[in-house]
């Protein structure tokens, strides 16, 4: 069954230094998106993706977080100077837009950012 | 701002019978309800969904149920077993966005079933 995969699992980095978060969607989805969930709180939604462009981002998603297609098959979360309230669990998914008026995203396993 | 309210953090429910996991939100514009099921240090899995022109959806052992006028929905597991025990989110979008929206979650029930 075809799945969301994300690296790394765990990525540690110190405040200040600028990461990369990877997935790879499911192959004929058209939607991505990223969340993050912060330890003992929600999920919450940062930024969707669709033909190349964003399409709607939360005010979590500041200057500070870009993201990127770079090729056929990735989709990144790049955070440009983390901060140690970036530390949380960030979650990838993706939507393949079926039926009209659904949205069952698919959600990766998740990187766990760990700021020091 | 708690949008989509899960009020129960916890339900303990013995094997074999029925689980029921409640949702409550508050903005009117939400008209596409999801389930998701979470293991630890996995991603959320989709479940089942309902559209707000239904007020019923069954799959399997998997039933939501919804009150629009109350703004309540429910997800009742029927019989529970041991690998349901996980932590269960109630999630909410906009179908008008087209898909754009991002999903609003609440907050998750920890379902523990008991042998």
């Amino acid at each position: 069954e075809p799945e969301v995969t994300q690296t790394p699992s765990h990525q540690v980095t110190q405040m200040g230094q600028e990461v990369i978060l990877r997935c790879v969607p499911i192959s004929n989805h058209l939607y991505f998106y990223w969340y993050r969930q912060i330890l003992g709180q929600k999920v919450e939604f940062l930024v969707s993706f669709y033909n190349n462009e964003i399409s709607e981002k939360s005010e979590i998603f500041d200057d500070q977080f870009s993201v990127e297609r770079p090729d056929g098959s990735n989709f990144t979360l790049k955070i440009r100077s983390t901060k140690l309230e970036d530390s949380a669990m960030y979650f990838c998914a993706s939507w393949f837009r079926g039926l009209a008026g659904s949205n069952e995203q698919f959600f990766g396993p998740g990187t766990r950012l760990t700021v020091l | 701002d708690q949008q989509v309210k899960q009020n129960s953090p916890s339900l303990r429910v013995q094997e074999g019978r029925i689980s029921i996991l409640n949702c409550d939100y508050t903005n009117s514009m939400f008209d596409y309800f999801l389930w998701y099921k979470k293991y630890p240090a996995e991603g959320p899995t989709f479940l089942i969904s309902i559209s707000s022109i239904k007020d019923k959806n069954e799959d399997g052992r998997f039933t939501v149920f919804l009150n629009k006028s109350a703004k309540h929905l429910s997800l009742h597991i029927v019989p529970s077993q041991p690998g349901d025990s996980a932590v269960y989110f109630c999630a909410a979008s906009f179908s008008s966005g087209g898909g754009a929206d991002g999903l609003t979650f609440g907050k998750g029930t920890h379902l523990i079933i008991q042998p």
